[in-house]
């Protein structure tokens, strides 16, 4: 079965850099891209960008653009996040998905952009 | 970006019950909208894709429907385990954004 064993939580100080693995089995890796989503305390899911596994090709989300890095290892079928300048509010847990698919049946699709299987998340405090 | 506003933001519900959630987009996304629910202190899962598609191993009393801006998500007999929060998310351009969530809770 798809499973994503994503990497233990961690503490940073703010301005650190934080880095997460994900790593997928169950699955052809490079077949589905991954996609990284942040859920602050009490809050909502917040898209950060994916990677597809197979070229390296990433689509950061404008807000994190120059400050996130994703990147993959096809040998190891891992994927990873780093994120710098770490600020209070950037405490959250963090989680990878798979991206879906990549079909259409009708008008149906099971698109590359929404997350069929997701890790167990990674919690990242950010504190002096 | 693509704002997906549900509603309500939170209901009461008992087992047994009808239960319909909403989201409605700031723009026409075809039906490029997602379904998911999560339970606290876990990730979120797949229920529903392409407005009204149920995602494989999802109870049947789970169904979507909608397109273009408005879309619901009914779960027609509630159960036990169907307490938690339900988030809609947009898959049609990037940034791939989520509704604010809609936490369904025992009455």
């Amino acid at each position: 079965q798809v499973q994503l064993v994503q990497s233990g939580a961690d503490v940073e100080k703010p301005g650190a850099s934080v880095r997460i693995s994900c790593k997928a089995s169950g699955y052809t890796f490079i077949d589905y891209y991954i996609h990284w989503v942040r859920q602050a305390p009490g809050q909502g899911l917040e898209w950060m960008g994916w990677i597809n596994p197979h070229s390296g090709g990433r689509n950061p989300a404008q807000k994190f653009q120059g400050r996130v890095t994703m990147t993959r290892d096809t040998s190891s079928n891992t994927a990873y996040m780093e994120l710098r300048r770490l600020e209070s509010a950037d405490t959250a847990v963090y989680y990878c998905a798979r991206g879906g698919e990549g079909y259409c049946s009708g008008d149906k699709c099971h698109s590359r952009l929404l997350f069929d299987s997701w890790g167990q998340g990674t919690l990242v405090t950010v504190s002096s | 970006d693509i704002q997906l506003t549900q509603s309500p933001s939170s209901l009461s519900a008992s087992v047994g019950d009808r239960v319909t959630i909403t989201c409605r987009a700031s723009q026409n996304i075809g039906t490029y909208l997602n379904w998911y629910h999560q339970k606290p202190g876990k990730a979120p899962k797949l229920l529903i894709y392409a407005a009204s598609a149920l995602q494989s191993g999802v109870p049947s009393r789970f169904s979507g429907s909608g397109s273009v801006t408005d879309f619901t998500l009914t779960i027609s007999s509630l159960q036990p385990e169907d307490f938690a929060t339900y988030y809609c998310q947009q898959s049609h351009t990037a940034p791939l954004t989520f509704g604010g969530g809609t936490k369904v809770e025992i009455k």
